[in-house]
């Protein structure tokens, strides 16, 4: 298993202002993932952090919405950029590991209201 | 379109009752794995299942993976209020994790 600790667990933020989201895993992984989860339904991925290079988005997120930065194997930050309320939402960072199928670990997550 | 179906959305059962929830795909998948998530918290593993018609048991919780390991399904015996949460499904595939909209239950005392 892994231990993954996520802060803010909760923030209200104004519109048009950024809220960065830190990740701190108790051991060195490869590969880090963001997910959002809007309220009452599943995950979405939003991009996959590898230490030392850029982060891949999946479709309908880039970039300079989402900066990610990765400095390390053991920590990753999720920005969401210039927010407005269809920003509100959930936003977890999740490891995977092996263990005889692929099996994600997740922080508690981030509740961020934008008002 | 959702990869991974999950069926029921919604399910409010009293407490003692037995329940199962599904999780159907067109595709294949190497592994499948079913989440429980509380209010407030990240999804906790609860289970993988690897083989095509695989059964786990979980004390009250069985999980069973299909045979030609593209559906699944999660039984509970006796459910307790303490099973409340969102279950969700999560197929693995090509080093690719993908996850259902999720079953959002209800135990009622």
């Amino acid at each position: 298993s892994a231990v993954i600790s996520q802060k803010p667990s909760r923030d209200i933020c104004q519109r048009g202002t950024s809220l960065t989201i830190q990740c701190q895993v108790d051991s060195q992984v490869t590969m880090m993932f963001w997910y959002r989860q809007q309220p009452g339904q599943s995950l979405t991925l939003i991009a996959t952090a590898n230490q030392g290079s850029e982060a891949t988005y999946e479709s309908g997120f880039v970039i300079d919405k989402f900066p990610i930065s990765r400095p390390n194997l053991t920590f990753s930050t999720l920005t969401v950029s210039n927010m407005s309320p269809e920003d509100s939402s959930i936003y977890l960072c999740s490891v995977e590991r092996g263990g005889g199928g692929t099996e994600a670990f997740f922080g508690q997550g981030t509740r961020l209201t934008v008002v | 379109t959702q990869l991974l179906e999950q069926s029921p959305q919604f399910l409010s059962i009293q407490e003692g009752e037995n329940l199962t929830v599904y999780c159907n795909s067109s595709s294949v998948f190497s592994s499948l794995q079913w989440y429980r998530q509380e209010p407030g918290e990240g999804p906790v593993l609860l289970v993988t299942v690897v083989t095509g018609g695989e059964v786990k048991k979980l004390k009250r919780l069985t999980f069973q993976f299909g045979d030609a390991r593209k559906d699944s399904s999660l039984h509970i015996t006796a459910a307790q209020t303490g099973d409340t949460g969102l279950y969700l499904c999560a197929g693995a595939k090509n080093n690719d994790m993908r996850f259902g909209a999720g079953t959002r239950l209800t135990v009622k005392p």
